[in-house]
């Protein structure tokens, strides 16, 4: 699986939006863009993921570069309970397909 | 959803004991699971896949005899850490992949369970 590359730490005013970068340069074309979230001593959460076009739901919208060697979680309005570290992974969808984690980045979102 | 648990939640156990810690589809069937562990302030490492009625491959590096994992049906995994040390006081994830709709390719994860060996 490609390697992820993304901001070891990032702050976000409470009510602003959250742009969670990630580089994934090394990307094939069968590997999805998936992103995670682990709030302290839980299990990760499934964000969203997405091949090449842009996805939205109602948790955040994910933008990957025509390319596809970059992608950018949004976050529309981040709220306190939004602090987590979040994870980009990218891997091949099929059977047995392990997520491999990267170091993430701990978003702290600030009243 | 899909929804993963994972019991206990907290254990402390003595050292040289066995603990055994269970992973539970609830309302999927869980072709493939996975465990994790964490250390502090660091990232998820993948410790092995199991797949139901087979066994499990291993990660790099990961002892097979110690740490003992059952996949004997398709909704229950277990893992068990033999003659614990301090050493393998860690926060263990597990993860299974199953379920319906878009999430099918992803995967969902339990809670954690939180090992202290003492």
């Amino acid at each position: 699986d490609a390697k992820t590359t993304q901001p070891t730490s990032m702050d976000c005013a409470e009510g602003r939006a959250a742009n969670l970068p990630c580089n994934h340069s090394t990307i094939s074309g069968n590997e999805y863009v998936y992103w995670y979230r682990q709030i302290h001593s839980q299990g990760p959460q499934y964000i969203i993921h997405g091949l090449k076009n842009n996805e939205t739901n109602e948790m955040a919208s994910l933008i990957i570069t025509e390319d596809r060697k970059s992608s950018t979680l949004i976050l529309p309005h981040a709220t306190l309970r939004d602090t987590a570290v979040y994870y980009c992974i990218v891997r091949v969808v099929g059977t047995g397909n392990q997520f491999y984690f990267g170091t993430g980045t701990s978003l702290t979102v600030i009243p | 959803g899909a929804v993963v648990s994972q019991h206990p939640s907290r254990v402390i156990c003595k050292s040289g004991t066995s603990v055994k810690i269970e992973c539970r589809s609830l309302d999927f069937q869980a072709t493939t699971m996975f465990w994790y562990r964490q250390f502090p302030k660091k990232s998820l490492m993948l410790m092995a896949t199991s797949n139901e009625g087979s066994k499990a491959t291993y990660e790099q590096g990961v002892e097979k005899d110690k740490f003992l994992i059952n996949h004997a049906s398709l909704t229950l995994s277990t893992l068990t850490v033999t003659s614990a040390h301090p050493e393998d006081s860690s926060f263990y994830i597990c993860s299974a992949r199953g379920g319906g709709g878009a999430r099918t390719y992803g995967y969902t994860f339990g809670s954690g369970t939180r090992l202290t060996v003492v």
